[in-house]
């Protein structure tokens, strides 16, 4: 069974550029959910997507935008890169009835804007 | 101040130690979570708890929900167990969304 994935696992990109990640959830589970993790930082929440629809989010700019398809993927996309943008990028999924459970998070993508 | 602070922030000890990282919380939560990240980026969930405390192996987490307060704690610590251990805690309000600590990065030397 694999757990959730997550592509590219490395990716560089300049300023001003835009990127796509993607997520595969854990077989069996709906609800995907992305995080920033700035170096030496604990993650930070940036959205949620269930049925295909963004019902959480972070304090995060509009530059992040999201999707999640039919088949519970997801992708997280970021617009006009900053300097600042340059973090790890995590997903998480989970079913979407259950509150209290183990949590389930992918590799993650190293972003590097220069 | 952030929502969940973690403490220390770093921690260095000698093979066989018992060990302690501390979280605390301002806020109204459902559940908190003690999660391992390993170099690279992987995150592994130890725990959830809600009331009590759990054991898992070498690993113990206990949370007083009055005080705000959980702790991870290790023993007969192993150098396999360096890693950054995380706390995060899981809103009442906004049931959806995860607060993270900053992290605890653990090394224990042989």
């Amino acid at each position: 069974d694999a757990g959730v994935t997550q592509s590219p696992t490395h990716l560089i990109k300049t300023r001003g550029q835009q990127v796509t990640l993607r997520c595969s959830p854990k077989s069996g589970h709906d609800t995907v959910s992305w995080y920033q993790q700035a170096l030496g930082q604990g993650p930070q929440f940036i959205f949620q997507y269930y049925e295909e629809e963004e019902r959480q989010r972070g304090n995060f700019p509009d530059r992040f935008s999201g999707h999640q398809f039919p088949n519970y993927s997801s992708e997280l996309n970021v617009n006009a890169l900053l300097l600042g943008d340059s973090a790890l990028y995590l997903c998480a999924s989970r079913p979407r009835d259950r509150v209290f459970e183990k949590l389930f998070f992918g590799s993650g993508t190293q972003l590097s804007v220069l | 101040k952030n929502e969940v602070e973690q403490s220390p922030q770093n921690l260095t000890a000698q093979e066989g130690e018992f060990i302690t990282i501390n979280c605390s919380y301002s806020v109204g939560i459902s559940a908190l979570h003690w999660l391992q990240q390993h170099p690279g980026g992987g995150i592994v969930s130890l725990f959830m708890l809600s009331s009590g405390k759990k054991k898992h192996g070498r690993l113990i987490a206990t949370i007083n929900i009055q005080e705000k307060h959980s702790s991870l704690h290790i023993t007969a610590s192993h150098p396999r167990d360096s890693a950054v251990y995380i706390c995060a805690v899981r809103l009442i309000q906004g049931a959806q969304k995860l607060v993270f600590g900053q992290g605890t990065r653990l090394t224990i030397n042989p």
